[in-house]
């Protein structure tokens, strides 16, 4: 069964740009995967950054974009600020309606 | 502005069964796909189900499979999750979502705790 794959944690000082990637136990994630990207902090439900690989959802400042990285999506956070500190979740759509999402980033930032 | 409000979850015990339920507004709801994510205590997000426009459509992940119906009302813009035979394992704040018109989730609801414990 194909896992989809994330980073566990990652670290980025203020300011600072990060990357974060969500990748596939077998195969690659493509732009028919749709892949998305949903940032939740504690206690709230998530809020979605990204849909359709680089599609910014509302509101959603251009600090966040989204890409495919050598057969990975990825989430690309420019100029970080604190309250990015938060629980990143990709999901990819695996075709026959199925989705999966990864396990989930921890970003810290400091 | 788009609102998903889920209501129907609490307290079941095992082998037990809960209906779930997720009003939605500012919206065309019969244009767009609907579906459930949960998430356990301290865990990560997971896809339970989708369903189509129309409703003709439906998939789920195979934790749920046989057990959890998905079903929506376009007439009274609701989407719906019957849960039977729930397990511990269950226990979950459970998400009402809508989806893109092609891909996937856009808005999420505040979600509702279902707890499967006797």
């Amino acid at each position: 069964q194909t896992v989809v794959t994330q980073e566990p944690s990652f670290s980025v000082s203020p300011g600072g740009t990060v990357t974060l990637t969500c990748g596939l136990t077998s195969g690659s994630v493509s732009t028919n995967s749709y892949p998305s990207w949903y940032q939740q902090t504690p206690g709230q439900a998530p809020r979605t950054l990204i849909y359709n690989t680089n599609t910014r959802s509302s509101g959603v400042p251009d600090r966040f974009s989204g890409s495919i990285l050598r057969n990975k999506a990825a989430l690309t956070i420019t100029g970080a600020q604190a309250d990015d500190e938060s629980d990143y979740y990709c999901v990819v759509d695996m075709g026959n309606g199925i989705r999966v999402f990864g396990g989930g980033t921890r970003l810290t930032v400091l | 502005e788009v609102q998903l409000l889920e209501s129907g979850g609490g307290l079941v015990q095992p082998g037990g069964s809960l209906r779930l339920s997720c009003v939605a507004s500012g919206f065309t709801f019969s244009n767009y796909a609907m579906s459930w994510v949960r998430q356990a205590p301290g865990k990560g997000l997971e896809w339970v189900s989708v369903i189509s426009a129309t409703g003709g459509s439906r998939y789920y992940a195979d934790s749920v499979k046989g057990r959890f119906t998905i079903s929506r009302d376009n007439f009274k813009n609701t989407l719906y999750l019957q849960m039977n035979s729930l397990r511990a394992e269950d226990t979950a704040i459970y998400y009402c979502v809508k989806l893109v018109v092609v891909g996937n989730f856009d808005y999420w609801g505040q979600g509702t705790l279902v707890t499967v414990s006797s």
